[in-house]
Order: C-alpha cells, then sequence, then structure tokens
C-alpha cells in the first residue's frame, strides 16, 4: 500500500543547533516533493520544492534533499531559532500526477 | 492582500444537520482544494477544482459535495453531517494544478465539531 512517514510526531533540539527531519515514503514515485509548515490555528505555508532530478535545494537557512533510490526527503533547518518551532509537511505528488499526497507532519520544538 | 479566506472559522452541528463552508481566493488561481486534517493523519483530499467548471473526487469523497460557484469562489456541502466528519477543513489553491508543480496557498481552516 502506499505511504508517506515522517519521523517522529514530535522534535525537540536547542537553538542554533541543525534540525533534520526526515520524510518516507512507500509505492510513490514522485517527479516532485514540497515542504510546508504549518503553525498552531493556521494553515500550512509553502517553503521549498525539490524536483525528482535535483539532489539538493536550499533557501536562506532551510535544505532540502531528495533521494528517488532511497525513497527519502531531508528537511534541515541550520542555526535553528525558537521560531522555527512548527509543524513540518511534506507532500509528494501522487502517482497520477494531478494532487498533492501530505504526509503526517513532524512537530518541531526548538528550545532556547 | 487577503490570499485565502474561508468562513466561519468554527461551528458546531448537531448530527443530521447541514452546512456549506465557503472558500474564496483573490490570487487568481485555476485550481482549488478542500481537505480535512484529523489528528496523526494529515491533510486528506476531499475534493479539488482543477479550473472553473470542473470537480473530481479526491481521497475520502463519501458525505461531501462540492461547487465551483466561479473562479474565486469554491464551497464544500455537508449534506447531512455525522461525528466522524468533525475535523479542521482547510481550502487551498493554485495557479494551476499539482501536476504542473505549483505550491498550494492555504486558508487557516474551519475547526468543525458534529455531536
Amino acid at each position: 500500500s502506499q505511504k508517506i512517514e515522517q519521523n517522529s510526531e514530535a522534535l525537540n533540539i536547542q537553538e542554533g543547533k541543525t534540525a533534520t527531519l526526515t520524510c518516507n515514503y512507500t509505492n510513490y514515485s514522485p517527479a516532485y516533493l514540497q515542504w510546508y509548515r504549518q503553525d498552531p490555528g493556521r494553515g500550512p505555508v509553502f517553503l521549498l520544492l525539490i524536483r525528482e532530478n535535483e539532489k539538493e535545494k536550499r533557501k536562506e537557512r532551510l535544505k532540502v534533499t531528495f533521494d528517488t533510490t532511497l525513497k527519502q526527503s531531508l528537511f534541515h533547518i541550520t542555526a535553528s531559532q525558537p521560531a522555527d518551532s512548527a509543524t513540518y509537511l511534506c507532500a509528494l505528488l501522487d502517482n497520477y500526477g494531478q494532487n498533492f499526497v501530505f504526509g503526517p507532519g513532524t512537530r518541531l520544538s526548538v528550545l532556547p | 492582500n487577503a490570499g485565502v479566506t474561508q468562513t466561519p472559522k468554527f461551528q458546531v452541528l448537531k448530527t443530521g444537520q447541514s452546512m456549506t463552508l465557503q472558500c474564496a481566493q483573490d490570487m487568481n488561481h485555476n485550481s482549488m482544494y478542500w481537505y480535512r486534517q484529523d489528528p496523526g493523519m494529515g491533510l486528506r483530499l476531499i475534493y479539488y477544482s482543477a479550473s472553473e467548471g470542473t470537480t473530481d473526487k479526491g481521497e475520502v469523497p463519501n458525505g461531501y459535495n462540492v461547487s465551483r460557484l466561479n473562479k474565486r469562489e469554491f464551497s464544500l456541502r455537508l449534506e447531512s453531517a455525522a461525528p466522524s466528519q468533525t475535523s479542521v477543513y482547510f481550502c487551498a489553491s493554485s495557479l494551476e494544478g499539482a501536476g504542473i508543480n505549483q505550491p498550494q496557498h492555504f486558508g487557516d481552516g474551519t475547526r468543525l465539531s458534529i455531536l
């Protein structure tokens, strides 16, 4: 069956460290993958997109990797800050190429 | 610069009641979506509209209907609400469909409780 998993429900890290969030998928062959941030009581906000032929994408303190062999994407936040605390969702294009399928999310807490 | 606006923000219904969730976007986007978000399950697509005049079922369409009223507005209707439909509902839009590599813009959700 098709499945998207994100490492753990919650991740706590110390301010200044690098946060690494994982998105694993099964029985999908996505042409691309997106990462979103969601704050409590708000809708998701788009952060980054990476295509299957790109190994890595960066935007300021954010970095995303996409390994189609391992069927995994990693999302890194370097020099993390308490303001980075949120839930992060990965989303990948379904096998019909029509819609996105979202993972359950990882709640990140950056402790001062 | 409103983006995607959803109304109402909160609603409590009794089992069997009906209601319509409203969504409007001001970004001139062609595609619009309705999701529900339940704890531990991520966002699940209910219905989508790839362009004005078209609607299609998503992953969990049972118990819902939609109307793409015009390019700006996409409504979701619960004809006979059931407790299993208690959830947070999000509307989203994108310039073109997901297959064209577009990010989605989300509203802030409608929190719906059905007793």
